[in-house]
Formats: C-alpha cells, sequence, structure tokens
C-alpha cells in the first residue's frame, strides 16, 4: 500500500519563476491538504482540498493556488517565486469517512528560491 | 481561532531519563489533538491522538500524553527515552476532524548517551 508520494524532491527556482509540485495521496485517502515548513519551524497550512475544490485556506497570497483531480492527486502552484517562499512544501492525505483529523504526510519537496 | 504553544523549542535528556514535551492549545470548540515526529529530511508521522474519550492517550514507541481541558494541555512524555527518540516533535490542534490542522513550532529532542 503505497502511502503519500510527492514529487519533485528538490528543486531550485530563480525569483519570478514559477513551481508546480505534485502529490498523490494514500489509496483510499480523498482529502489532500498542504502545508509550507520553512527551515527551524512548524508547518504552516496553505490550503486543502476535497471533492476538487479548496475547502479551506490558510494565510497565503494568491501566488499560491492549487488543484486536486479525479483521481484525488493534487497539484500546488506558486507565480512569482520571491526567496522567502525557500521552505519544504509537504503535502498530507487523509480521509473525510474517518474523520479522526489524522494526515498522512509525505517527505516533502524542497524549494530552493535563488 | 485555533493556536498551539510549544514550551521550548530544544529538550535534552539523558538515555533512560523521563522525556516530557509541552503543549498547551487555543480552540474555541472541543478539539482533536495529535502528536507528530519528524526525523531528518522526512515528513511528518502520528505518535498519538486524542479525539474524544479517554484523557489518557497512549501512542507508538512508548510515548504516551495526557488532555487536561482545564489546563488547555497535552505534554507528551516517555517513561524512558532512547536515542533512538532524538527527532522533532510538533503538537497540532484541530477543531473538527476533517479540516485544517494547525501545528505548534515544534520541539527538537536530544538524547544523550
Amino acid at each position: 500500500d503505497a502511502g503519500v508520494t510527492q514529487s519533485p524532491t528538490h528543486l531550485i527556482k530563480t525569483r519570478g519563476q514559477q513551481v508546480t509540485l505534485r502529490c498523490s495521496p494514500k489509496s483510499g485517502h480523498d482529502t489532500v491538504s498542504w502545508y509550507q515548513q520553512a527551515l527551524g519551524q512548524g508547518p504552516q497550512f496553505i490550503f486543502q482540498y476535497y471533492e476538487e475544490e479548496e475547502r479551506q485556506r490558510g494565510n497565503f497570497p494568491d501566488r499560491f493556488s492549487g488543484h486536486q483531480f479525479p483521481n484525488y492527486s493534487s497539484e500546488l502552484n506558486v507565480n512569482a517565486l520571491l526567496l522567502g517562499d525557500s521552505a519544504l512544501y509537504l503535502c498530507a492525505s487523509s480521509s473525510s469517512k474517518a474523520n479522526t483529523g489524522e494526515l498522512f504526510f509525505g517527505e516533502g519537496s524542497r524549494l530552493t528560491v535563488l | 481561532a485555533q493556536s498551539v504553544t510549544q514550551l521550548g523549542s530544544h529538550v535534552s535528556v539523558s538515555e533512560g531519563a523521563l522525556v516530557l514535551l509541552r503543549c498547551n492549545y487555543s480552540s474555541s470548540v472541543p478539539p482533536y489533538l495529535f502528536w507528530y515526529v519528524q526525523y531528518p529530511n522526512q515528513g511528518l508521522q502520528l505518535l498519538l491522538k486524542y479525539t474524544t474519550g479517554a484523557t489518557l492517550v497512549k501512542g507508538i514507541n512508548g510515548f504516551e500524553a495526557e488532555f487536561k481541558k482545564s489546563e488547555t494541555s497535552f505534554h507528551l512524555t516517555k517513561p524512558s527515552a532512547h536515542m533512538s527518540d532524538a527527532a522533532e516533535y510538533f503538537c497540532a490542534v484541530s477543531e473538527t476532524g476533517g479540516f485544517k490542522t494547525i501545528f505548534g513550532a515544534g520541539t527538537r529532542l536530544f538524547v544523550k548517551a
């Protein structure tokens, strides 16, 4: 049973560029949440997708956008990259049926903006 | 609004000693509470969770936590630390089972031989 998978694992971009990160949820999960984890900090909630719609959003600018596909996989897009966007981006999946709130995390995509 | 405060960004214990990581939360409704562990260059893994029922919850690797509503606390303990427990620990709160989960800033646990 595959867990949460994310790609790419590492990437380097320059300021002003755009990036797309991808996530496949754990089998049987239908909800995907994205988090930004800066060095030495806790994960910060970006948004959550359920039934292909953004259900909740954290305090992030519109440069951060996402998408969920019919197979429940998801993408995180960041436009006009800033140096401060350098972080580990974590995808977490969960099941709306379980209703326990437990999140299953991927290993993350480490983004470096130069 | 929900929030989580973890007291102590770094905690150091000797192998075999008690581990105590402190967490206080704020929530306007009965919370779901979690502890996650993160090893270097990895994602987060659930240690234990409190949803309803028994306030003392047991998790993996010998960890446990007690929900104390009157103190709005959810401290994590382990009777005897092992070298393999060295990692970053995050306390988290969710107001419902399916919506956003808010994380604390984390506590790095060091275990000395």
